[in-house]
Formats: structure tokens, C-alpha cells, sequence
């Protein structure tokens, strides 16, 4: 059976610290490993990973995948309270297809 | 632009019931899905579409019936709601480079 795991479900931090969220997957098929954000409502889309050991980064945000152990990260550093939020990671199986983990819920406090 | 909006935003059903949420994009994108997102259980695919006229199932489609009629539309519609698809429902669009966008959502209680 296909399946995503986060690590951890929750992270509570202070501004300015610096966190690690964990996505580990085990799934037939694999094709990319994605990267959301949930505030209040719609995920929005963050980072999208294909190839190992390549960095993707935005600002604060990076992420990198190592397709031999199954696993990515994402690192947010200087985190500030506007980073709050639900972190989603999905894995394309197939053409059309994403199966998500259950996300970390990252909460930053002044 | 709207990009993806849901209708409705909330809905209480009574066991039984049926309805039909209504997904709406204005950005031509060719693939359409129905998400649940349920505590502890993250995002599960409910249907999927690829294209106007076609539909195919997802990880937990029991329950549900879609229809893609127009490529702006995703329909999905529970016959007779149960208790367990209390939930709240994502529609999302994607036009093929997986970057999906997600619309605000739809909170619906089965009573």
C-alpha cells in the first residue's frame, strides 16, 4: 500500500528558530514529491522535488529529496508567525495522481 | 480571474440526503480532482478527471458520483450522504505540470 508519513505532527517554535519538517514515503511508481502549505483554507503549492540531492529554495524555504532513503525535508529558516500553518507533503504516483501525508502543524510564537 | 471556487462553502445534511458540490475554474486547466481532508488523515483523493467527458476513481470514491460535463465543472455528488462523509472537501485543478491549485473549500456535516 502507498503511503506518505510526516514527521512530526506538530512543531511549536519562536520566531527566529530555525525548523526541519520530515516526509518519508514508500510508494510504487514514484514520479515527484511535492511540498505544500495550509493556512486557514486551500493548500498552496510550495515546492515540487524530481531529482535527488538538488535544492530547491525560496527565500526562507528550501527542500531537498533523497530518492534512495525515500525521504525529503523542508527547512524554514528565521521562521516568523506568518510561517504558522499546516505543511502538506504529497508523492505523484502516477500521471495524475497524489497521495498526501497528514501534514505538520507548525505554530510560531513571538 | 477567480481561479477555483467551490459552492457551497457549508452544508449540514441529514443521513440520506443528497447533494451536489459544484467545483468552477476559469483557468482552462484540463485536470480536475475531489479531495476529503479529515483530521489525522490529510488530504485523500476522492475522484479525478483528465479531461471534459472523462472521470476516474481515487483512493476513497465509495460514496461519491462525479461528472466532468464541461472542463470548467467538476461535479461531485453523494446519493445519500452518511455520517462518515462529514469532512471538508477540496476541489483542485492542475493543467498538467502538477502544480495544483486548490479552491477555499467545502464544510459539509452529515447528521
Amino acid at each position: 500500500e502507498d503511503k506518505v508519513v510526516q514527521s512530526p505532527l506538530s512543531l511549536v517554535v519562536h520566531e527566529g528558530d530555525t525548523v526541519t519538517l520530515n516526509c518519508s514515503y514508500e510508494v510504487t511508481n514514484f514520479r515527484s514529491l511535492l511540498w505544500y502549505k495550509q493556512e486557514k483554507k486551500a493548500p498552496t503549492f510550495l515546492f515540487m522535488l524530481t531529482s535527488s540531492g538538488i535544492e530547491k529554495k525560496s527565500g526562507r524555504l528550501s527542500s531537498i529529496l533523497d530518492k534512495k532513503e525515500l525521504f525529503s525535508i523542508l527547512n524554514i529558516t528565521a521562521t516568523q508567525t506568518g510561517d504558522s500553518a499546516v505543511y502538506l507533503c504529497a508523492v505523484e504516483i502516477n500521471t495524475d495522481k497524489l497521495i498526501f501525508g497528514t501534514g505538520t502543524r507548525l505554530q510560531v510564537f513571538p | 480571474n477567480a481561479g477555483v471556487t467551490q459552492t457551497p462553502k457549508f452544508r449540514v445534511l441529514k443521513t440520506g440526503q443528497s447533494m451536489t458540490l459544484l467545483c468552477a475554474q476559469d483557468m482552462n486547466h484540463e485536470y480536475m480532482y475531489w479531495y476529503r481532508q479529515d483530521p489525522g488523515m490529510g488530504l485523500r483523493l476522492i475522484h479525478y478527471s483528465v479531461g471534459e467527458g472523462t472521470t476516474a476513481k481515487g483512493e476513497v470514491p465509495d460514496g461519491y458520483n462525479v461528472s466532468r460535463l464541461k472542463k470548467q465543472n467538476f461535479l461531485l455528488g453523494l446519493e445519500s450522504a452518511a455520517p462518515s462523509q462529514t469532512s471538508v472537501y477540496f476541489c483542485a485543478t492542475e493543467r498538467g505540470d502538477n502544480e495544483q491549485f486548490f479552491g477555499p473549500g467545502t464544510r459539509l456535516t452529515v447528521l
